[in-house]
């Protein structure tokens, strides 16, 4: 797999935008970026995946560098309920399944 | 769309006991997960059905995990005999494609004493 290095924790202001980033230095050129998120102890939770170009959705964007070496997660106005850990996760080999890392903790505070 | 369902959502067992867990994925979705979270580690993969064939098991910890998933509908995840270490969050997800969005069940927290 493609490694993936996070920033262990960060913080954000509640109404703020929280911006993840997001290393994958040796990431392929048909690899996705993927990013998911687990609050407290549910079941990790799909947020938004892309390959070359930028993505967004009713959650998140994800802009991708052209060099597709780097990512950054942007959720545009974080709530108390986006606190959670947040994976950046780049599988390896076609057709393999996603493998977590140790995330993000996104902290989110009024 | 129902989710994906897992029971029991909580299990507490005796060392040595057998304990099965079990998985609903999502109605057409070929590819379903099972993962662990024991407390204070990553996620962990165990491994991935694709229908009822084994496409990557590299994950299964040893022998005393069997997994299956007959006729490519739900999957049972069982330890036996189950050890102390065994304890954590056993979580099972499903995807139409293995490089497309994965929904994930609840868990089921599996507590061996």
């Amino acid at each position: 797999d493609a490694k993936t290095t996070q920033p262990p924790s960060m913080d954000c202001a509640e109404g703020r935008a929280a911006n993840l980033p997001c290393n994958h230095s040796t990431i392929s050129g048909n690899e996705y970026v993927y990013w998911y998120r687990q609050i407290h102890s549910q079941g990790p939770q799909y947020i938004i995946h892309g390959l070359k170009n930028n993505e967004t959705n009713e959650m998140a964007s994800l802009i991708i560098t052209e060099d597709r070496k780097s990512s950054t997660l942007i959720l545009p106005h974080a709530t108390l309920r986006d606190t959670a850990v947040y994976y950046c996760i780049a599988p390896g080999r076609a057709g393999t399944a996603l493998i977590f890392g140790k995330g993000t903790t996104l902290s989110v505070s009024s | 769309e129902a989710g994906v369902t897992q029971f029991p959502s909580h299990s507490v067992i005796e060392k040595g006991q057998t304990v099965t867990l079990r998985c609903d994925p999502i109605s057409g979705h070929d590819n379903l997960y099972w993962y662990r979270r024991v407390m204070g580690k990553e996620i962990k993969f165990l491994l991935h059905f694709v229908k009822e064939s084994k496409q990557d098991e590299s994950g299964m910890p040893n022998n005393r995990f069997l997994a299956e998933r007959t006729g490519g509908t739900y999957s049972t995840l069982k330890v036996q005999p189950a050890e102390l270490e065994d304890s954590g969050v056993y979580f099972c997800a499903s995807s139409v494609r293995v490089n497309y969005g994965y929904t994930f069940g609840s868990g089921t927290r599996l507590t061996v004493v």
